[in-house]
């Protein structure tokens, strides 16, 4: 079973839409990142998110971690082709387990022009 | 400051062949992790080193290995490879855990495929 479930897994929209992604689970974490990934490329890191209700706000891109961090979601306003790109979730627990993120499938956003 | 390098970018080989991959970690954080990437289970933690020594391994066989020098940079070998070892690998590096959490920065990848 994933420990961090994402959704939607695919979305494509037109330029200039609003859009929303979501990253759940049952666990409490101690901090979670969003990343963005583009083909044949790592993860580049958006945001880290460490306190319940946080929100950051990176240009167009809103990131809230839940009141029981143990969720988060990612705004996108008036999304452009430029975002398009795999968005992924990741979280480090509270427990021990130093040096481990748990990742997310995955949202794989296209925006066309 | 540098980013995460790893090498090489990509590499092919056969089944039952064996593959080293070179991670160089971000100057001045001392640990490495690394992970498997594919389409079908997405990122997969294999292990990570601090200071020379692994302090947690994930789920996979004996078949993956690391280790991690005294400069930081680590590899990981894969023996008697398998066709579904093909995949990308990733490495990162991050700072010791704060009271913040750890944030962990990743490399371009080793893209694997194996014939």
């Amino acid at each position: 079973t994933q420990l961090l479930e994402q959704s939607p897994q695919f979305l494509s929209i037109q330029e200039g839409e609003n859009l929303t992604v979501y990253c759940n689970s049952s666990s409490v974490f101690s901090s979670l990142q969003w990343y963005r990934q583009e083909p044949g490329e790592g993860p580049v890191l958006l945001v880290t998110v460490v306190t319940g209700g946080e929100v950051k706000k990176l240009k167009r891109l809103t990131f809230q971690f839940g009141d029981a961090r143990k969720d988060s979601s990612l705004h996108i306003t008036a999304a452009q082709p430029g975002d398009t790109g795999l968005y992924l979730c990741a979280a480090a627990d509270r427990g021990s387990t130093l040096g481990r993120l748990y990742f997310g499938r995955g949202t794989q956003l296209t925006v066309w022009p | 400051k540098a980013g995460v390098t790893q090498t090489p970018r990509y590499l092919i080989k056969t089944r039952g062949q064996q593959v080293t991959l070179s991670c160089s970690p971000i100057s001045g954080h001392r640990s490495v992790s690394w992970y498997q990437q594919t389409p079908g289970q997405g990122l997969q933690f294999l292990f990570e080193y601090f200071s020379e020594t692994q302090r947690n391994k994930g789920n996979f066989p004996g078949r993956f290995s690391g280790r991690q020098f005294s400069n930081s940079r680590s590899e990981m070998n894969v023996s008697t490879l398998e066709l579904g070892d093909s995949a990308l690998y990733l490495c990162a590096s991050s700072t010791p855990r704060t009271s913040g959490g750890e944030t962990q920065y990743f490399g371009p990848g080793t893209r694997l495929l194996v014939l």
